[in-house]
């Protein structure tokens, strides 16, 4: 079983509407959860984190988290065009300096 | 604006030269990383800095020397590199693990690196 976990995609979501993205860990001990954000040749951007159980909100992003489940996830509110990118869950292994990241789901966003 | 700048942004080299990456952070973070990234993969850890001090190396081969002048500077050595190293090398830095504080990384823009 992997570390973390992401289908890979690609996902197509129409514009305005909500993009889910989803990403499983394997560590009950993890502690620090990341979404970034990747453009195509361009470097990994932190757009999320999240430390509680619960959602956090940041404008038109949700991050959701469910440590009993190892579960937690990033809502897009109005995808826009401009949301198209590859979106790399990253997982803080416990007691560690180390991130582990998931696969990355490759994200379009269709006019 | 990024705060954590990386140089040069492209690097073609041969198998026989050395060169070096330089990594700069203005975040105030204690710890710095490097990481490999190969076309459709996610990042790889290399190498953990913290407090100045290599804390990992995930058994990167000896072609690859990093280098912590002081908290603000990475630098990543390389000498007789093969093509398979051909990819985006990232430098990242975060407060440190256990510092009480938010440990967010956060990347530069990355050099993008040709073994010929």
């Amino acid at each position: 079983q992997k570390e973390v976990e992401q289908n890979s995609g690609p996902l197509s979501v129409p514009e305005g509407a909500i993009a889910s993205l989803n990403c499983t860990y394997s560590d009950r001990g993890s502690q620090s959860f990341f979404w970034y954000r990747q453009y195509s040749g361009k470097s990994p951007e932190l757009i999320m984190f999240i430390y509680s159980n619960g959602d956090k909100e940041d404008g038109r992003f949700t991050a959701q988290l469910n440590k009993a489940s190892q579960y937690v996830s990033l809502l897009i509110r109005d995808s826009q065009p401009s949301d198209s990118a590859t979106y790399l869950c990253a997982v803080k292994i416990g007691g560690a300096q180390k991130l582990v990241f998931g696969q990355g789901t490759r994200l379009t966003i269709n006019p | 604006d990024t705060e954590v700048t990386q140089t040069p942004k492209h690097l073609v080299m041969g198998m026989t030269n050395k060169k070096s990456l330089k990594c700069e952070q203005h975040m105030g973070h204690r710890a710095m990383y490097w990481y490999k990234q190969k076309a459709k993969k996610p990042p790889e850890l290399m190498f953990v800095y913290s407090y100045e001090k290599l804390s990992i190396n995930e058994s990167v081969p000896s072609r690859f020397s990093p280098e912590c002048p002081n908290s603000s500077l990475l630098n990543l050595h390389l000498h007789a590199l093969q093509p398979e190293d051909s990819a985006l090398y990232l430098c990242a830095s975060s407060q440190p693990y256990g510092a009480g504080v938010g440990d967010e990384q956060y990347f530069g823009p990355g050099t993008r690196l040709t073994v010929t």
